[in-house]
């Protein structure tokens, strides 16, 4: 089955900076990779998504990059804010069956 | 949308008896999954259903571990009998098969075994 890896796991930032999450996969028969935000207590909530057929993908201080020679992708998070503040998880899955979900990055947003 | 509904949100039980959790996906969903989260493995997929057909149960970690869904608006997984180490937080979540990809978590039960 799909092998999903994530890092650091852990990582703290200075509010304005930027932050990145690095996944990789291992079926390259996955074609849909989405990242979720879970704040504490809280559900997994989709923040952004990539599909095989596109390389990169922005929406506001968010942004996500695919690399499928590589099998990875990654997400960006600029300009950081407290309520970015949470453990992000990516996934990776054929046309979003069975999403196998990385061990997550928690990210501390320090004031 | 009320979005997924999952009950309880919360249970504490004892060692051996039997826990069922209970999940209404969104309307409309034809997909619906159950994850189980806990700090040791992560978010891991249960048991997937489509059109209330299970599909896959291979997640499921044994024979205690069941899950049904009668209808397209009702699921529930059990565990009979519950251990300690089934103590995590089982999320109910859906997906649309023809609108894309994106699935959507309930709000989690959060099982404790004592």
């Amino acid at each position: 089955g799909e092998n999903v890896e994530q890092h650091p796991s852990t990582l703290s930032v200075q509010e304005g900076d930027s932050a990145v999450i690095k996944c990789t996969y291992s079926d390259s028969a996955s074609n849909y990779f989405p990242w979720y935000k879970q704040e504490l207590g809280k559900r997994p909530q989709l923040i952004i998504d990539i599909r095989s057929n596109v390389g990169e993908k922005k929406d506001q201080r968010i942004a996500v990059t695919l690399n499928k020679t590589a099998k990875h992708f990654s997400l960006h998070i600029t300009e950081t804010q407290p309520e970015d503040s949470a453990v992000y998880f990516c996934a990776a899955a054929v046309s979003g069956y069975k999403l196998s979900f990385g061990a997550g990055t928690t990210v501390t947003v320090r004031a | 949308d009320a979005g997924v509904i999952q009950s309880p949100r919360h249970e504490v039980t004892e060692m051996g008896q039997e826990v069922t959790l209970r999940c209404k996906p969104i309307s409309g969903h034809d997909y619906l999954f159950w994850y189980r989260q806990t700090m040791m493995r992560g978010l891991e997929l249960l048991i997937y259903f489509n059109n209330n057909v299970p599909i896959d149960d291979s997640g499921m970690p044994e024979d205690r571990f069941s899950a049904k869904m009668p209808n397209a608006s009702f699921s529930t997984l059990k565990i009979q009998p519950s251990e300690p180490r089934d103590s995590a937080v089982y999320f109910c979540a859906s997906r649309r098969g023809d609108s894309g990809n994106t699935i959507y978590f309930g709000e989690g039960s959060w099982l404790t075994v004592v």
